[in-house]
């Protein structure tokens, strides 16, 4: 079965710590990944997209790298502003659109 | 800075109406989509719809939903039979030819069955 699971659930950091937030896939072929960054009452905002092993996307203080069974959401001396539930989401090669997503992270960061 | 709109922004409705929910997507986008979110739960993929056809659907997506662009603008879902099950958030989403995997949501529709 497809299934894409996140964590930590939630993460705490103090401002300017820096950390990594995990997503793990098993699906048959992968298309493509990608992270969302949600604020509470909102609509996802789209991050990044992956296509291979190896391929890393940043903006910001943020890093995306992907693996072949994982990605890893790079935090870099985080700031208060960064606080939101981070989504990952794959679509598999047998899929024209459908996506799965995963359970999210939910990161608050401390002044 | 163009956005994804969706309306009504909160929906209460009762069990057995139909309601429809609206979305006016980036102008030039070409590819629509649904989403849902039952409260603490993950986002779940609806359907989407391109060149005015449904391009695919998930198994969520039965005979009680339908999805139409009825003009240039608009996008719709329509629930027909709405369950105590189909309360959730709704998120519409499009994206355009030059960036495919880079949808836009827009701010989602609560929907209410009572």
């Amino acid at each position: 079965e497809d299934q894409v699971t996140q964590s930590p659930e939630a993460l705490r950091l103090q401002e300017g710590e820096s950390s990594s937030l995990n997503c793990s896939y098993t699906v048959s072929g992968l298309r493509g990944l990608f992270w969302y960054r949600q604020d509470p009452g909102k609509g996802p905002e789209f991050l990044f997209t992956l296509y291979s092993a190896g391929e890393e996307k940043e903006k910001e203080r943020l890093k995306a790298t992907l693996t072949k069974k994982e990605s890893f959401l790079h935090i870099t001396a985080p700031k208060p502003e960064d606080s939101a539930t981070y989504l990952c989401a794959v679509q598999m090669k047998t899929s024209y659109d459908k996506v799965i997503f995963g359970p999210g992270t939910s990161l608050s960061v401390i002044p | 800075e163009p956005e994804v709109t969706q309306t009504p922004s909160h929906q209460v409705t009762q069990m057995g109406q139909e309601v429809i929910l609206r979305c006016v997507p980036i102008s030039n986008h070409l590819y629509f989509y649904w989403y849902r979110q039952i409260l603490g739960q993950k986002v779940e993929f609806l359907v989407s719809f391109y060149n005015n056809e449904i391009s695919e659907k998930s198994e969520i997506f039965d005979d009680q939903f339908s999805v139409e662009r009825p003009d240039g603008s608009n996008f719709t879902l329509k629930i027909r039979s709405t369950k105590l099950e189909d309360s959730a958030m709704y998120f519409c989403a499009s994206s355009g030819e030059q960036g495919y995997y880079e949808q836009y949501f827009g701010p989602g529709t609560r929907l209410t069955v009572t």
